[in-house]
Order: structure tokens, then C-alpha cells, then sequence
């Protein structure tokens, strides 16, 4: 069964702080990994998509990795920002020939909290 | 503004009731998906659209429910005989064709339901 998992469910951290978020799936065959950032009550945005020959990506203070191999992904938050509290949705895509390709594997989502 | 939009924003009915959504879509994709989001949960896949085309439905779409997107534009899902568990946020995302799974999708900011 194709699957995401993410992890912590929620995180608090204080403002300023680094932050790791991981993802691990069992989707497959892989076609692409994309984070979503998620603010309440708004539709998610995506920060970064890797695709499998994509070790790491940034987006100014969002760097995500992906070790395909292991079927993990994690994102990295450096030096947290208050307007950085919201979900992060991982999200996983197959390909095939089915047409299935376009329906992406949604992971549950971190909630991070910053305090200042 | 030109991302994606939703109508309403909100919507309150009671048990029974037939409600409709409509999505307006970034208006060159030609791909268009609508998604069921629960308090805590990830976006769940309900149904996708290229073009004028419905390619894909969930399981979890039920017989009460039906999306039309008929001119290939905008998209509407209604809502038959809502019941309690129907209570969501309804989102939904359009993405530009070509480039197979790669494409990011642009989420609406949602519709939310609550059924009393």
C-alpha cells in the first residue's frame, strides 16, 4: 500500500531555533517528493519539489533532503521564524501508466509551533 | 488575483441538505483536482479532472457525491443529503498539463462545511 508517513505529528519550538521534520514513504514506483507548507484555514503552498536524483534542495531558510534509497525525506528549518507556524504536508507522486501518475500520496502533516 | 479560487468560503447546512461548490481554477492548467481535508489530516484525493474529462474518482466519493467540470473551466462538486461526516475542508488544486507528475499543484484557499 503506498503510503506516507510523517513525523512528529507537532512540534514547539522557540523562535530562532532549527528544526527537522521527517517523512518516510513506501510509495512506488517514486516519481517525485514535494513539501507543502499549509498555514490555517489557507490551501497548501508548495516549498520544494526533489525528484530521485535530487539529494537536497533549499528554498531560502527550508532545505529538504531525500534519500531515495532509504525512502526518507526530511526538511530542515534554519532560524525559525514566527510567521514559520503552520503544517507541513509531504507529499509523495507514483508514476505509471495507469494515470495514476497525478494523484499524489498525501502525507498527515507536522504541525510546528513558534513561539516567540 | 489570478490563483486559484473557491466558492464560498464557508458554508453551513443542515443534515440532509444538498450543497455545491464551485472551483475556479488558474485559467491556462488544464488539469483540476478537488480534495477532502479533516482537522489533523492530510488532503485526501476525491477526484481529477483534465480538461472537460473526469480521469480519476476515489473510493471515497460516494454516490452523493458528483463533480462536473463542463467546459474544461471552472468545476463544481455537489453534496447530496449531507450528513455529519461530510463536515471538511474542500480543497482544490488545478496544475498545467505536459511534464507527467512533475507539475506543481496550486491549491484554492478551500471551502469549509459543516454539516449541523
Amino acid at each position: 500500500k503506498n503510503q506516507v508517513e510523517q513525523s512528529p505529528q507537532s512540534l514547539i519550538i522557540l523562535e530562532g531555533k532549527n528544526c527537522t521534520l521527517q517523512c518516510n514513504y513506501t510509495v512506488s514506483p517514486f516519481s517525485n517528493l514535494r513539501w507543502y507548507k499549509q498555514d490555517t484555514g489557507r490551501g497548501p503552498v508548495s516549498l520544494t519539489i526533489m525528484t530521485f536524483s535530487e539529494n537536497t534542495k533549499s528554498n531560502g531558510r527550508y532545505t529538504a533532503t531525500l534519500d531515495a534509497d532509504t525512502k526518507q525525506s526530511s526538511l530542515h528549518i534554519t532560524a525559525s521564524q514566527l510567521s514559520d507556524s503552520a503544517s507541513y504536508i509531504c507529499v509523495v507522486r507514483r508514476t505509471g501508466s495507469s494515470g495514476g501518475s497525478y494523484i499524489p500520496t498525501f502525507g498527515r502533516g507536522t504541525s510546528l509551533i513558534v513561539h516567540p | 488575483d489570478t490563483g486559484v479560487s473557491q466558492d464560498p468560503r464557508h458554508k453551513i447546512t443542515k443534515r440532509g441538505q444538498n450543497v455545491t461548490f464551485r472551483c475556479d481554477p488558474i485559467s491556462e492548467h488544464n488539469r483540476l483536482y478537488w480534495y477532502r481535508q479533516t482537522l489533523g489530516q492530510g488532503p485526501e484525493f476525491l477526484t481529477y479532472f483534465q480538461n472537460e474529462a473526469q480521469l480519476e474518482k476515489s473510493r471515497l466519493l460516494s454516490d452523493r457525491f458528483s463533480a462536473e467540470r463542463p467546459k474544461g473551466s471552472f468545476s463544481t462538486l455537489e453534496i447530496q443529503r449531507t450528513e455529519q461526516g461530510d463536515s471538511a475542508m474542500y480543497l482544490c488544486a488545478s496544475s498545467p498539463g505536459g511534464s507527467g507528475g512533475r507539475n506543481e499543484q496550486f491549491f484554492g484557499p478551500g471551502t469549509r462545511l459543516t454539516v449541523l
